[in-house]
């Protein structure tokens, strides 16, 4: 079974700290995502990547990176957390573009920012 | 701009039943759709994947309908069971190195 763990299942940060969340997948999938989910807006792709130190922004990159130093983990940063980015994140994965496949997410970490 | 439309308003159906669910699309082409399940608090499960030249796809009591004339996908499970009782996420995949795009999902509870 493919897995997709998140480090954390709940996060609670303060305005403006770097905040750090980190994505691992063990099925040597190429791609990697990354969206937030909020009630009533559904999953938004935040930015994603097809290979290693590869990204592509998504919808809404503005005030996130990312990190994709090893093929299994991608890594989401806010670099000055803000209270509009309390959300649900969750992190998917897929084998390569090019076919129709679907995608494994993870468990999601419900971040609050006060 | 693209827009995806799934019902959102919770969706109640009684245990036995088919439950139908709705994904309407406009101004997209895409040549697959998937739908998920998700449960309060964790991450979407894949259920089903339809390429635009199918026109059904089916799993146990899952099937799947694509109308890319209507611009429409239908979602059924038969003989609906309460532990169907989750959200139900279509996504639309133009393909290649294209992203997807998920809806906001319907709620379905299935009543005992």
């Amino acid at each position: 079974d493919v897995k997709v763990t998140q480090s954390s299942r709940y996060l609670v940060k303060r305005t403006g700290e770097k905040v750090f969340l980190e994505c691992v997948q063990d099925m040597d999938h190429e791609n990697m995502f990354w969206y937030r989910q909020d009630p009533g807006l559904g999953l938004r792709l935040i930015y994603f990547s097809y290979d290693v130190k590869m990204k592509e922004k998504g919808d809404i990159p503005e005030g996130y990176s990312v990190s994709r130093e090893k093929k299994e983990r991608f890594s989401l940063i806010l670099e000055s957390a803000s209270t509009n980015q309390t959300s649900m994140y969750l992190c998917a994965s897929s084998p390569s573009f090019g076919r129709a496949y679907e995608q494994y997410f993870g468990p999601g970490t419900r971040l609050t920012v006060t | 701009s693209q827009k995806i439309e799934q019902n959102s308003e919770a969706l109640n159906i009684q245990e036995g039943k088919t439950a139908t669910l709705t994904c309407n699309y406009t101004n997209y082409s895409p040549a697959y759709l998937q739908w998920y399940r998700q449960d309060p608090g964790r991450g979407p499960v894949f259920l089903l994947l339809i390429r635009e030249n199918e026109k059904e796809k089916r799993k146990e009591r899952l099937k799947v309908t694509f109308d890319t004339t209507l611009k429409q996908s239908l979602f059924h499970i038969t003989a609906s069971q309460p532990a169907d009782s989750a959200t139900y996420l279509c996504a639309l995949d133009p393909g290649g190195y294209q992203k997807v795009t998920f809806g906001i999902g319907t709620k379905l509870q299935v009543i005992p």
